[in-house]
């Protein structure tokens, strides 16, 4: 069964710590998309990355960075979180680009910033 | 800048009922997702439109291009079938860019 995994479910991190969330793919896709998810918001994008150490600003970059070294994995850090920045983070991969191709989603990081 | 709308917000509904959530989108696109997000937060792709309609169970999606509008449709609800229904869109043009979300669609079936 084809996954995208994210390391952890639940994190709560202190204000001005770095974070990183991690995130997997086990189907040798080339993209690879983390989004936060807020009430009333939806899931905005932040980053993506269309292949290794190649990556892209998405809607709301702000405050975040990415690193993708190798094509299955590909990483979130906050740099100095902030209590703004406590959400449900939500990677996600596609074969390839122009919406063509199916989405797999992760099932999701919830991050608390206290 | 491309917004995509969903109606309702909130739907509450008994077993058994037909249900229909809709989706408006107001620039071209090139592929149109239907997505479910379960309590817990993972996302499951249901389907992904470019013209027609497609099928899978008791789901129907539908989409009308030169509408800009979608609907996803339930027959024989079921509890089961609670969850948020998140419509999404890849805009055209190319590049890698991720989709476009609308805020979702909150369903209660009722047994």
């Amino acid at each position: 069964d084809v996954k995208v995994t994210q390391s952890s479910r639940y994190l709560v991190k202190r204000t001005g710590e770095k974070v990183f969330l991690e995130c997997v793919q086990d189907m040798d896709h080339e993209n690879m998309f983390w989004y936060r998810q807020d009430p009333g918001l939806g899931l905005r994008l932040i980053y993506f990355s269309y292949d290794v150490k190649m990556k892209e600003k998405g809607d709301i970059p702000e405050g975040y960075s990415v690193s993708r070294e190798k094509k299955e994995r590909f990483s979130l850090i906050l740099e100095s979180a902030s209590t703004n920045q406590t959400s449900m983070y939500l990677c996600a991969s596609s074969l390839g680009s122009g919406g063509f191709y199916g989405y797999t989603f992760g099932s999701g990081t919830r991050l608390t910033v206290v | 800048k491309n917004e995509v709308e969903q109606s309702p917000q909130n739907l509450t509904a008994q077993e058994g009922e037909f249900i229909t959530i809709n989706c408006s989108y107001s620039v071209g696109i090139s592929a149109l997702h239907w997505l479910q997000q379960h309590p817990g937060g993972g996302i499951v792709s249901l389907f992904m439109l470019s013209s027609g309609k497609k099928k899978h169970g008791r789901l129907i999606a539908t989409i009308n291009i030169q509408e800009k509008h979608s609907s996803l449709h339930i027959t024989a609800s079921h509890p089961r079938d609670s969850a948020v229904y998140i419509c999404a869109v890849r805009p055209s043009g190319g590049g890698a860019d991720g989709l476009t979300f609308g805020k979702g669609t909150h369903l209660i079936i009722q047994p």
